[in-house]
């Protein structure tokens, strides 16, 4: 089992619609995950960051499941602008950070 | 504040050199990280350093090397490239555990 899996994508939603985005961990000894955005040949932006059960910030939602060791972010309203590819992160073993390999969104008009 | 700053921007090299990456953390950061990302692909982990000292590694072969001056500015050294070495290459500060900050990284091409 990869360190970090995300939902390969890409997903393709028209303006206004919601969409979910999973990511599955490994280590259940990670107590802090993040979620980047990139956008394309530009360097990874934070997004929200996820230290309990969740966080909410305007149209995003960013959700912990540690039983089942997962987390999800969620697009509410979505919008042209949100067209970009996502990236789970995970803080692994103290010093080293594991990305997934992230899942693309196209936002269609 | 000016943000994560890295040089150069771009790099052409051919297989068997050397390249030396450099990268300058936002001020007030102890931290540096260094990661390597390839298209299509999630940015991979390299090295962290903390405080001059190397904190963590990823499954990256020795050819990787990289060290932390005491202004907390960095430097990734990559010997022998390969073809395979071609990537965006993204350093990012942090102080030290916390939200890591990415500068605008250094696109490598191997020839």
């Amino acid at each position: 089992r990869k360190e970090v899996e995300q939902d390969p994508g890409p997903f393709n939603v028209p303006e206004g619609a919601t969409v979910a985005f999973n990511c599955t961990y490994s280590n259940s000894a990670s107590q802090s995950f993040f979620w980047y955005r990139q956008d394309c040949r530009k360097e990874p932006k934070l997004l929200m960051s996820v230290y309990s059960s969740g966080n909410e910030d305007g149209r995003f939602t960013a959700q912990l499941n540690r039983a089942s060791q997962y987390i999800s972010l969620l697009i509410r309203d979505s919008k042209l602008s949100d067209s970009a590819t996502y990236l789970c992160v995970v803080p692994h073993g103290g010093f080293k950070t594991i990305f997934g390999a992230g899942t693309r969104l196209f936002v269609k008009a | 504040d000016a943000g994560v700053t890295q040089s150069p921007t771009h790099l052409i090299k051919t297989r068997g050199q050397h390249v030396t990456l450099r990268c300058s953390p936002i001020s007030g950061h102890k931290s540096v990280s260094w990661y390597q990302q390839v298209l299509g692909q999630g940015p991979q982990f390299i090295f962290q350093y903390y405080e001059k000292e190397e904190r963590g590694r990823g499954n990256f072969p020795d050819r990787f090397s990289a060290r932390q001056f005491p202004n907390y500015s960095s430097e990734l050294n990559v010997n022998a490239l390969l073809l395979g070495d071609s990537a965006l290459y993204l350093c990012a500060s942090s102080f030290p555990k916390e939200t890591q900050y990415f500068g605008p990284g250094t696109r490598l091409l191997v020839l």
